[in-house]
């Protein structure tokens, strides 16, 4: 069953420390994408991909960083730079960036101690 | 830069009445234009597409949304609520000057009253 799957589905961090965020997808999308939902505000664009080895920031990168060394995965490091974390995170992936279709995973909920 | 302004932050409609969701954009280039839905707990479903064929899209579930360049607006419209299409709606943009990264409005939350 093809998809995108993102673990886990509720996270806890504590002051200081960095959490990571999976998200893999067996579709066989070139491109993927994480987003950060918060209420009133939409989907906020945090980094892309484009290809594996490649990626860009998006809108909100400061406190992030991802990294794309398989096509199939695309994880999200929240680091102790990102003062405000608390947010739902959600990970895409489209067969190309100027594809017509996204493909979303359930999302991560993101919570601080 | 593309940008899509949702005009509602709620839309409250009873059940069997019909559904306007407001969208306007923002594009210097031939834009292609989506709506997406999230139910409670659920993740993010397409519900049409515009790519620059014909104006009015059909979408899934009864619902369908107009392009129209003049007004630069992409509305989705529902002849008759249904209990079940309460939840968040999502409009976005995406074209060439944003190397077509999609763009997601603020989203709109729909109240289905019975």
């Amino acid at each position: 069953d093809g998809g995108i799957t993102q673990s886990p589905k509720y996270l806890f961090r504590k002051e200081g420390q960095n959490v990571t965020l999976s998200c893999e997808q067996n579709l066989n999308h070139d491109a993927m994408y994480w987003y950060r939902q918060d209420p009133g505000q939409g989907l906020r664009l945090i980094y892309y991909s484009q290809i594996v080895n490649d990626f860009q920031k998006g809108d909100i990168a400061e406190g992030y960083s991802v990294s794309r060394e398989k096509k199939e995965s695309f994880p999200l490091t929240v680091t102790s730079a990102q003062k405000n974390p608390t947010a739902f995170y959600l990970c895409a992936s489209s067969a190309q960036v100027a594809a017509e279709k996204l493909f979303f995973g359930s999302g991560t909920q993101l919570s601080v101690l | 830069a593309q940008s899509v302004t949702q005009l509602d932050s709620h839309v409250s409609v009873s059940e069997g009445t019909p559904v306007l969701l407001r969208c306007n954009y923002s594009s210097s280039y031939s834009p292609s234009l989506f709506w997406y839905v999230q139910h409670p707990n659920k993740g993010l479903q397409l519900l049409l597409k515009y790519t620059s064929a014909a104006t009015l899209v059909k979408g899934i579930n009864g619902f369908e949304a107009e392009f129209k360049k003049s007004e630069t607006s992409f509305h989705l419209t529902k002849p008759s609520a249904h209990m079940s299409d309460a939840a968040e709606y999502f409009c976005v943009v995406s074209d060439s000057g944003g190397s077509y990264i999609p763009t997601f409005g603020r989203g709109t939350s729909l109240i289905v009253h019975p």
